[in-house]
Protein backbone atom coordinates (compact mmCIF):
# COMPACT_ATOMS: atom_id res chain seq x y z
CA UNK A 1 0.00 0.00 0.00
CA UNK A 2 1.31 3.77 -0.99
CA UNK A 3 1.30 6.07 1.88
CA UNK A 4 3.84 8.86 3.64
CA UNK A 5 5.54 7.56 6.91
CA UNK A 6 7.25 9.18 9.62
CA UNK A 7 9.74 8.65 12.25
CA UNK A 8 10.39 8.18 14.92
CA UNK A 9 7.01 8.72 16.18
CA UNK A 10 8.19 10.16 19.72
CA UNK A 11 12.14 11.86 19.49
CA UNK A 12 13.08 13.72 22.84
CA UNK A 13 16.70 15.66 22.77
CA UNK A 14 18.66 17.56 24.95
CA UNK A 15 18.54 21.61 24.09
CA UNK A 16 21.35 22.91 21.61
CA UNK A 17 21.65 19.45 19.88
CA UNK A 18 20.42 19.06 16.59
CA UNK A 19 17.87 16.61 15.73
CA UNK A 20 17.00 14.89 12.19
CA UNK A 21 12.98 13.91 11.39
CA UNK A 22 12.69 11.40 8.66
CA UNK A 23 9.69 11.77 5.59
CA UNK A 24 9.35 8.73 3.17
CA UNK A 25 6.63 8.65 0.73
CA UNK A 26 5.83 5.99 -2.00
CA UNK A 27 3.13 7.73 -3.79
CA UNK A 28 4.94 9.40 -6.69
CA UNK A 29 3.99 12.31 -5.14
CA UNK A 30 6.34 15.16 -6.45
CA UNK A 31 5.86 17.76 -3.65
CA UNK A 32 6.13 17.61 -0.13
CA UNK A 33 5.73 19.99 2.78
CA UNK A 34 6.59 20.02 6.37
CA UNK A 35 4.23 21.76 9.06
CA UNK A 36 4.51 22.35 12.39
CA UNK A 37 1.93 22.13 14.82
CA UNK A 38 1.12 23.98 18.38
CA UNK A 39 -1.76 23.75 20.40
CA UNK A 40 -4.62 26.43 18.82
CA UNK A 41 -2.17 27.42 16.37
CA UNK A 42 -3.46 25.35 13.24
CA UNK A 43 -0.73 24.01 11.43
CA UNK A 44 2.37 26.56 10.05
CA UNK A 45 4.31 26.02 6.81
CA UNK A 46 7.89 25.01 7.54
CA UNK A 47 9.71 24.28 4.12
CA UNK A 48 8.42 22.63 0.92
CA UNK A 49 9.72 20.89 -2.32
CA UNK A 50 7.86 21.09 -5.60
CA UNK A 51 10.60 18.80 -7.22
CA UNK A 52 14.13 16.87 -6.54
CA UNK A 53 16.86 18.94 -5.46
CA UNK A 54 14.38 22.23 -4.63
CA UNK A 55 12.73 23.63 -1.80
CA UNK A 56 11.44 26.87 -0.53
CA UNK A 57 11.03 28.76 3.01
CA UNK A 58 7.57 28.94 4.46
CA UNK A 59 6.36 31.24 7.15
CA UNK A 60 8.55 30.03 9.95
CA UNK A 61 11.46 27.96 8.22
CA UNK A 62 14.22 29.81 10.56
CA UNK A 63 16.10 27.21 12.70
CA UNK A 64 15.31 24.84 10.95
CA UNK A 65 16.90 23.10 7.21
CA UNK A 66 15.70 20.16 5.02
CA UNK A 67 17.23 18.40 1.41
CA UNK A 68 14.92 16.55 -1.30
CA UNK A 69 17.78 14.68 -3.07
CA UNK A 70 15.16 12.42 -3.60
CA UNK A 71 11.78 11.85 -4.53
CA UNK A 72 10.49 9.74 -2.25
CA UNK A 73 12.09 11.61 0.87
CA UNK A 74 12.43 15.05 2.48
CA UNK A 75 13.62 15.07 6.07
CA UNK A 76 14.00 17.67 8.17
CA UNK A 77 16.47 19.07 10.47
CA UNK A 78 15.90 20.73 13.56
CA UNK A 79 18.64 23.10 14.66
CA UNK A 80 20.34 24.32 17.63
CA UNK A 81 19.57 27.61 15.99
CA UNK A 82 15.16 26.74 16.55
CA UNK A 83 14.50 28.65 19.98
CA UNK A 84 11.08 27.05 20.76
CA UNK A 85 11.24 23.54 19.16
CA UNK A 86 8.90 21.21 21.24
CA UNK A 87 6.20 20.78 18.71
CA UNK A 88 4.46 17.84 16.89
CA UNK A 89 5.66 17.78 13.12
CA UNK A 90 4.06 16.82 10.31
CA UNK A 91 4.98 15.82 6.89
CA UNK A 92 2.81 15.76 3.62
CA UNK A 93 2.82 15.23 -0.50
CA UNK A 94 0.81 15.81 -3.01
CA UNK A 95 0.20 15.33 -6.87
CA UNK A 96 1.19 18.89 -8.11
CA UNK A 97 1.10 21.53 -5.51
CA UNK A 98 -1.65 20.68 -3.55
CA UNK A 99 -4.73 20.69 -5.78
CA UNK A 100 -5.87 16.93 -5.04
CA UNK A 101 -5.51 17.98 -0.96
CA UNK A 102 -2.25 16.73 0.53
CA UNK A 103 -1.36 12.90 1.95
CA UNK A 104 -0.22 13.11 6.05
CA UNK A 105 1.92 11.18 7.88
CA UNK A 106 1.49 10.36 11.13
CA UNK A 107 3.73 13.29 13.09
CA UNK A 108 6.61 12.79 14.95
CA UNK A 109 6.39 14.50 18.42
CA UNK A 110 9.30 15.97 19.42
CA UNK A 111 10.25 17.18 22.94
CA UNK A 112 13.65 19.08 23.81
CA UNK A 113 14.18 19.19 27.31
CA UNK B 1 -8.45 38.95 7.24
CA UNK B 2 -5.23 37.45 6.37
CA UNK B 3 -5.86 34.03 7.69
CA UNK B 4 -8.34 31.45 7.44
CA UNK B 5 -10.34 31.19 10.70
CA UNK B 6 -12.61 28.72 12.76
CA UNK B 7 -13.83 28.14 15.61
CA UNK B 8 -11.77 26.21 18.38
CA UNK B 9 -14.60 24.41 20.20
CA UNK B 10 -17.68 22.77 19.57
CA UNK B 11 -19.47 20.03 21.43
CA UNK B 12 -22.58 18.24 20.88
CA UNK B 13 -24.33 15.25 21.93
CA UNK B 14 -24.46 11.40 20.29
CA UNK B 15 -27.40 11.52 17.18
CA UNK B 16 -27.41 15.30 17.00
CA UNK B 17 -26.45 16.94 13.92
CA UNK B 18 -22.40 18.94 14.07
CA UNK B 19 -22.07 21.98 12.05
CA UNK B 20 -17.99 23.08 11.67
CA UNK B 21 -17.35 27.02 10.16
CA UNK B 22 -14.83 28.09 8.45
CA UNK B 23 -13.98 31.43 6.67
CA UNK B 24 -11.61 31.74 4.36
CA UNK B 25 -9.35 34.91 2.63
CA UNK B 26 -9.26 34.60 -0.99
CA UNK B 27 -12.24 34.50 -3.24
CA UNK B 28 -10.78 33.16 -6.02
CA UNK B 29 -9.59 29.96 -4.18
CA UNK B 30 -10.40 26.88 -6.75
CA UNK B 31 -10.27 24.13 -3.77
CA UNK B 32 -11.81 24.15 -0.26
CA UNK B 33 -10.88 20.72 1.94
CA UNK B 34 -11.60 19.52 5.25
CA UNK B 35 -9.29 17.18 7.12
CA UNK B 36 -9.92 15.42 10.36
CA UNK B 37 -7.22 14.99 13.00
CA UNK B 38 -7.65 12.43 15.78
CA UNK B 39 -5.63 12.35 18.61
CA UNK B 40 -1.72 12.13 18.15
CA UNK B 41 -2.24 11.16 14.49
CA UNK B 42 -1.77 13.30 10.86
CA UNK B 43 -4.65 14.79 8.85
CA UNK B 44 -7.33 12.26 7.12
CA UNK B 45 -8.45 14.47 4.02
CA UNK B 46 -12.06 13.89 4.20
CA UNK B 47 -14.07 16.04 1.38
CA UNK B 48 -13.19 18.65 -0.35
CA UNK B 49 -15.05 21.12 -2.34
CA UNK B 50 -14.52 22.68 -6.28
CA UNK B 51 -15.14 26.34 -5.63
CA UNK B 52 -18.02 26.26 -8.45
CA UNK B 53 -19.69 24.29 -6.57
CA UNK B 54 -22.43 25.57 -3.69
CA UNK B 55 -22.99 22.12 -2.48
CA UNK B 56 -21.27 18.32 -1.86
CA UNK B 57 -22.77 15.45 0.09
CA UNK B 58 -20.89 12.78 0.73
CA UNK B 59 -22.81 10.06 3.01
CA UNK B 60 -23.04 11.78 6.39
CA UNK B 61 -20.96 14.70 5.66
CA UNK B 62 -22.41 17.81 4.12
CA UNK B 63 -20.39 20.58 2.53
CA UNK B 64 -21.86 24.25 1.79
CA UNK B 65 -20.01 26.92 0.38
CA UNK B 66 -20.79 30.77 0.23
CA UNK B 67 -18.32 32.21 -2.25
CA UNK B 68 -20.13 35.67 -1.53
CA UNK B 69 -19.52 35.50 1.93
CA UNK B 70 -16.14 33.42 1.86
CA UNK B 71 -17.77 30.58 4.09
CA UNK B 72 -17.63 27.48 3.95
CA UNK B 73 -19.12 25.15 6.20
CA UNK B 74 -19.02 20.72 7.30
CA UNK B 75 -22.19 19.03 8.70
CA UNK B 76 -21.96 16.02 10.32
CA UNK B 77 -25.19 14.12 10.54
CA UNK B 78 -25.85 11.75 13.16
CA UNK B 79 -22.78 12.84 15.04
CA UNK B 80 -20.90 9.15 16.93
CA UNK B 81 -18.26 9.40 19.45
CA UNK B 82 -16.03 8.28 16.43
CA UNK B 83 -16.51 11.73 14.89
CA UNK B 84 -14.53 13.30 18.14
CA UNK B 85 -11.43 14.51 16.36
CA UNK B 86 -9.91 18.29 15.77
CA UNK B 87 -11.39 19.30 12.03
CA UNK B 88 -9.38 21.87 9.56
CA UNK B 89 -10.60 23.68 6.96
CA UNK B 90 -8.24 24.55 4.26
CA UNK B 91 -7.77 26.67 0.78
CA UNK B 92 -5.45 26.74 -1.91
CA UNK B 93 -4.99 30.21 -3.17
CA UNK B 94 -4.14 31.87 -6.18
CA UNK B 95 -0.42 31.45 -7.19
CA UNK B 96 0.12 29.53 -4.10
CA UNK B 97 2.22 26.29 -3.89
CA UNK B 98 0.87 25.58 -0.98
CA UNK B 99 -2.81 24.96 1.12
CA UNK B 100 -3.71 27.32 4.04
CA UNK B 101 -5.13 25.76 7.33
CA UNK B 102 -7.60 27.39 9.51
CA UNK B 103 -6.46 26.74 12.88
CA UNK B 104 -8.92 23.30 13.79
CA UNK B 105 -11.96 23.02 15.20
CA UNK B 106 -12.04 20.32 18.40
CA UNK B 107 -15.14 18.50 18.46
CA UNK B 108 -16.19 16.71 21.02
CA UNK B 109 -19.21 14.26 21.43
CA UNK B 110 -20.83 13.67 24.37
CA UNK B 111 -22.96 10.32 24.61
Amino acid sequence: DGGITQSPKYLFRKEGQNVTLSCEQNLNHDAMYWYRQDPGQGLRLIYYSQIVNDFQKGDIAEGYSVSREKKESFPLTVTSAQKNPTAFYLCASSIQQGKRGYTFGSGTRLTVV
Amino acid sequence: GEDVEQSLFLSVREGDSSVINCTYTDSSSTYLYWYKQEPGAGLQLLTYIFSNMDMKQDQRLTVLLNKKDKHLSLRIADTQTGDSAIYFCAESKTGANNLFFGTGTRLTVIP
